[in-house]
């Protein structure tokens, strides 16, 4: 195991519903990330927190509102999806984003269905 | 902008015969380069990673990777193949300074060591 814990593992949303992602590092990190992975593309970054702090947003629709209480814990708060949002959502952790040598620490993903 | 390409999608190497995964990278200025792994139902994991000095670097597992500065490659490698390195690969590029602080993450290939 990595140290970084998501859960759940799988969910299945209708477009209208309203649902949230965990994410929790056990490593002592001070970053934490969003990605998307959906099949045949390369990984989206989508949020990125540093200290506490969003320091990117990569054009992320709306519908996804993250949350970072503290440098442990994630969240990304999901309403009103659609169906092309269904994909593998990925946390990753690393000590700093400012110091691009250290590797990213990734959890096991949730699995979105948009139905 | 920074990028990565991985040419091949698939890989299909027989148990104890050598595997090389390929990686080129466009980047402004000197890269850090990552690989990672990704078995079924679960996230990304660490591999290795060159960040500076010998251009050969070794990993997890028993994998290396070369980085080729004038052919701006960085591919993995490992001697002999096992079936449990059938996964997915994902190689990554950032750039130390600038307002590029993402990871650039490559589409992935996906390795298949037949018994």
């Amino acid at each position: 195991e990595t140290g970084v814990t998501q859960t759940p593992r799988h969910l299945v949303m209708g477009m209208t519903n309203k649902k949230s992602l965990k994410c929790e590092q056990h490593l002592g990190h001070n970053a934490m990330y969003w990605y998307k992975q959906s099949a045949k593309k390369p990984l989206e970054l989508m949020f990125v927190y540093n200290f506490k702090e969003q320091t990117e947003n990569n054009s992320v629709p709306s519908r996804f509102s993250p949350e970072c209480p503290n440098s442990s814990h994630l969240f990304l708060h999901l309403h009103t999806l659609q169906p092309e949002d269904s994909a593998l959502y990925l946390c990753a952790s690393s000590p700093l984003v400012g110091q691009g040598f250290y590797e990213q620490y990734f959890g096991p993903g949730t699995r979105l269905t948009v139905t | 902008a920074q990028s990565v390409a991985q040419p091949e999608d698939q890989v299909n190497v027989a148990e104890g015969n050598p595997l090389t995964v390929k990686c080129t990278y466009s980047v402004s200025g000197n890269p850090y380069l990552f690989w990672y792994v990704q078995y079924p139902n679960r996230g990304l994991q660490f591999l290795l990673k060159y960040i500076t000095g010998d251009n050969l670097v070794k990993g997890s597992y028993g994998f290396e990777a070369e980085f080729n500065k004038s052919q701006t490659s960085f591919h993995l490698k490992k001697p002999s193949a096992l079936v449990s390195d059938s996964a997915l690969y994902f190689c990554a590029v950032r750039v130390p300074s600038g307002s590029a602080r993402q990871l650039t993450f490559g589409s992935g290939t996906q390795l298949t060591v037949l018994p």
